[in-house]
């Protein structure tokens, strides 16, 4: 069964500071990595994708991708209070033919002024 | 202007009752899904229909029947509601099913079983 696994937190992190979120999964023929930030109450909403192995930068938030190791995480550097959320990765299977999303538990971010 | 829309927000029911759930997204896109988010917010994929026609179906009891009357329109109906599908179901859409596109999410429904 594919899996993907987070911390379920809370990471907490003062201010401005730099937070790290981090995803692992199960299934090595992965393609398509997301991370999907979920206030309370609210539905998820995209915040980064990734396909190839590398940095991918956009504002605060820069993903990073190790398909060797199996491992996906997220940077969001000058954290700001209104990051606080659950921020959940998504993987996608091989990308061809109809796929769906597996998500991770979520992480949950708090961010203290 | 909403892309992807849910009917009702919330929704308290008796144990045993049948009840529906509607969705609607205006994004022109060919895909819908239905999500389930459990009291652990953990979230997980129930069906999915490309074009009106069922593509996934992940292992969900046969009390939940989805319908698709059209590509825009996705809806949820369950039979003999019990206390463990209390959740938040969420229904979202990209524009062809294909891995590595962008879902879009509904904001939700919050059902509640007593």
């Amino acid at each position: 069964q594919k899996e993907v696994e987070q911390n379920s937190g809370p990471l907490s992190v003062p201010e401005g500071a730099i937070a790290s979120l981090n995803c692992t999964y199960s299934d090595r023929g992965s393609q398509s990595f997301f991370w999907y930030r979920q206030y309370s109450g609210k539905s998820p909403e995209l915040i980064m994708f990734i396909y190839s192995n590398g940095d991918k930068e956009d504002g605060r938030f820069t993903a990073q991708l190790n398909k060797a190791s199996q491992y996906v995480s997220l940077l969001i550097r000058d954290s700001q209070p209104s990051d606080s959320a659950t921020y959940l990765c998504a993987v996608v299977p091989l990308n061809s033919g109809y796929s769906t999303l597996t998500f991770g538990k979520g992480t949950m971010l708090l961010v203290s002024p | 202007d909403t892309a992807v829309s849910q009917t009702p927000k919330y929704l308290v029911t008796q144990m045993g009752n049948d009840k529906s759930i509607k969705c609607e997204q205006n994004l022109g896109h060919d895909t819908m899904y239905w999500y389930k988010q459990d009291s652990k917010k953990f979230l997980k994929i129930m069906f999915s229909y490309n074009n009106k026609e069922l593509i996934i179906n992940e292992t969900v009891p046969n009390r939940f029947s989805p319908k698709s009357p059209d590509k825009a329109h996705l809806n949820l109906h369950i039979n003999s509601l019990e206390l463990g599908d209390s959740a938040v179901y969420f229904c979202a859409s990209s524009p062809r099913g294909t891995g590595g596109e962008t879902q879009y999410f509904g904001p939700g429904t919050r059902l509640l079983v007593l």
